[in-house]
């Protein structure tokens, strides 16, 4: 069974204060990764897709990269407005559909 | 705004009951996807439907069911409500095979279901 385990689960940073997200998993064969950002109250929003390991992907403060293993999302000079929960997914060779396994959410909180 | 469409936002009902979460997809998406959040299981896949078929199913309970219609919207159907079953239910839609990037969902802002 695919597994996605998010670590810290919550992140207090001073604003400037650069940090990362580590994101692992155990998938038979990984098709995808995938970022989302959700705020309080709302749905997940798309943030990035990984494929292999060694890939980057870069959105204005924002930088996930990833391995074999797992995955980071680093945030240089985070900004309160980067203050949300990310969520780390994982898509498998071969699943149904397009499912994906979600893990739990690291929620940052980024103090000015 | 992610284009996907959720009613209702919020229903309070009690234990035992029966409700239905109604869910309109992006316009032109042909998959919809259910997910269950709850604070301590996150989020959670329950079911996908690709223009009106099943295509893959989670950890949905058999109290459960789904269905989409020949317009695309999808109806999620929760019965015999359990004081656990309170949790937000998020429906998603994703672009067309070939459309899109990989992976990536439409939300919609959810319905919070309170089961008293």
């Amino acid at each position: 069974e695919d597994q996605v385990t998010q670590s810290p689960e919550a992140l207090r940073l001073q604003e400037g204060e650069s940090s990362s997200l580590n994101c692992s998993y155990t998938v038979s064969g990984l098709r995808g990764l995938f970022w989302y950002r959700q705020d309080p109250g709302k749905g997940p929003e798309f943030l990035f897709t990984l494929y292999s390991a060694g890939e980057e992907k870069e959105k204005e403060r924002l930088k996930a990269t990833l391995t074999k293993k797992e995955s980071f999302l680093h945030i240089t000079a985070p900004k309160p407005e980067d203050s949300a929960t990310y969520l780390c997914a994982v898509q498998a060779l071969g699943a149904a559909g397009n499912k994906l396994t979600f893990g739990g959410g690291t929620r940052v909180l980024v103090k000015p | 705004d992610s284009g996907v469409t959720q009613t209702p936002k919020h229903l309070i009902t009690a234990t035992g009951q029966r409700v239905t979460l109604r869910c309109s997809p992006r316009s032109g998406d042909l998959s919809v996807y259910w997910y269950q959040q709850s604070l301590d299981q996150g989020l959670q896949f329950l079911i996908q439907y690709y223009n009106g078929e099943e295509r893959a199913k989670g950890n949905i309970l058999e109290r459960f069911s789904a269905q989409q219609f020949p317009d695309l919207h999808s109806e999620l159907n929760l019965s015999s409500l359990e004081l656990g079953d309170s949790a937000l239910y998020f429906c998603a839609s994703s672009a067309r095979p070939g459309q899109g990037l990989a992976g990536e969902l439409f939300f919609g802002e959810g319905s919070r279901l309170t089961v008293l």
